[in-house]
């Protein structure tokens, strides 16, 4: 089975300027997270699909981040304008609903550079 | 907002040595997962554990949750340098809530 996909796996942009980041989940996955981890931390939802509706996108910064997933499949996360503190790594999860213990599946993850 | 606390932060051993990480809550979590993150890749699931006082083991790790679900801890036995890893616990609040809080982690050497 093919895990979860990410691309670009790094990127360096400077600031002000736009990024996008793709994600294809497991096949059959109705859910699916991006997280972003800033060094030394753990990562922290940033929004979750559930199929292509969105559950929660509470900590999303939505004045500069966008993500979608139109057909309830892949995804993009979008940053726009980016700033400094964006530099992180952009992870994306995807989980099958009724999974046991929420069990979720990383991808490799996308590293952010903003100069 | 629900934290997991991680403790300690960095942690280097010698091989062949033991070691206990901590996670611990104010909050009671529904469950609770390890996962170990390498450097480049994304975290990858060790171990779920949902009932209080549980413990599960995997070849030389030891998983605990605590009794009132607040906290866990993860105790490596004979440490080897493949265990070398950034170690992440994450709590899920509630039954048919698929989101998870992660704490910071806990940054693990083992030297040869």
């Amino acid at each position: 089975e093919a895990g979860v996909a990410q691309s670009p796996r790094y990127k360096i942009i400077e600031k002000r300027q736009s990024v996008a980041f793709w994600c294809n989940p497991i096949s059959g996955h109705a859910t699916l997270y991006w997280y972003q981890q800033i060094l030394g931390q753990g990562p922290k939802l940033l929004i979750q699909f559930q199929n292509n509706g969105v559950v929660d996108d509470s900590q999303l910064p939505k004045d500069r981040f966008s993500a979608e997933r139109l057909k309830g499949v892949d995804s993009t996360l979008k940053i726009q304008p980016a700033k400094l503190e964006d530099s992180a790594v952009y992870l994306c999860a995807s989980s099958s609903r009724g999974s046991k213990g929420n069990e979720q599946f990383f991808g490799p993850g996308t590293r952010l550079t903003v100069l | 907002t629900q934290l997991l606390e991680q403790s300690p932060q960095f942690l280097s051993i010698q091989e062949g040595e033991n070691l206990t990480v901590y996670c611990n809550s104010s909050s009671v979590f529904s469950s609770l997962q390890w996962y170990r993150q390498e450097p480049g890749e994304g975290p990858v699931l060790l171990v779920t554990v949902v009932t209080g006082g549980e413990v599960k083991k995997l070849k030389r790790l030891t998983f605990q949750f605590g009794d009132a679900r607040k906290d866990s801890s993860l105790h490596i036995t004979a440490a080897q340098p493949g265990d070398t890893g950034l170690y992440l616990c994450a709590g899920s609040s509630g039954a048919g809530s698929y989101q998870l809080t992660f704490g910071k982690g806990t940054k693990l050497s083992v030297i040869p």
